[in-house]
């Protein structure tokens, strides 16, 4: 998981208010993911972006949770009026390309350090 | 629903003995599978992958195991050291749909005992 770089790595933030979470792909990388992580269990797809597009946010929850991956710059998740619920550890992740079932290696999904939210 | 799940949620295991992790999938139609291996506050660490045309993959000390018959999906490390105390998890994909959403298992926890 080298190379995925996210901030903060850890974020209080109190009910209500907003929380920013960032990420920067691997370099060459232009498909970005993002997971969220209760405490023991495994990670839940949440949004596959490439850059300017949303390819596939079904496991977004429909209010209060956006994400972007501009032009330029690293990719946002954004969650607004932030509660309980909402404390997780959140994971983006990058790959170069679209998985490609022909290409034996190199082309999988690499995960970053993780953004750890605690809402209180 | 369709699902990925582990058969023993921890193992206990002697440094330099060989470690057997398994998995579970119900989605017939997965044709990519990775395990991944994550340390307490870090995030999961790419270890092995195989595609569903494959039934055996080797990498460093790590051989992953597929058997489609039965949806089984296994991790093998040899001579296991306490570095590799950790929770791993196995995560399937299906090309021909969401390309990005891996499904995780719930993890196994594996402690290396010196």
């Amino acid at each position: 998981n080298a190379g995925v770089m996210q901030n903060p790595r850890h974020l209080v933030r109190r009910r209500g208010q907003e929380a920013r979470l960032r990420c920067s792909p691997m370099k060459g990388h232009s498909h970005v993911y993002w997971y969220r992580q209760l405490p023991e269990e495994g990670l839940k797809f949440m949004v596959y972006l490439q850059k300017e597009n949303i390819i596939d946010e079904s496991g977004m929850p429909k209010e209060r949770f956006s994400a972007e991956f501009p032009k330029e710059g690293p990719s946002i998740l954004r969650i607004q009026q932030v509660v309980r619920g909402d404390s997780a550890a959140y994971f983006c992740a990058s790959s170069p390309d679209r998985i490609n079932p022909l290409r034996i290696s190199g082309n999988t999904i690499y995960f970053g350090e993780g953004s750890w939210l605690t809402v209180v | 629903g369709e699902s990925v799940g582990l058969h023993l949620p921890t193992l206990s295991v002697q440094e330099g003995d060989n470690s057997i992790i398994n998995c579970a999938y119900s989605n017939s139609a997965s044709d990519y599978f990775i395990w991944y291996k994550q340390e307490s506050g870090k995030g999961p660490q790419f270890i092995i992958d195989i595609r569903s045309n494959m039934d055996k993959r080797q990498g460093q000390r790590v051989t992953v195991l597929l058997n489609k018959t039965v949806k089984h999906l296994s991790l093998q490390i040899a001579a296991t050291q306490p570095g590799d105390s950790a929770v791993y998890f196995c995560a399937e994909m299906n090309y021909g749909g969401s390309q990005g959403n891996l499904i995780f298992g719930k993890g196994t926890k594996l402690s290396v005992k010196p």
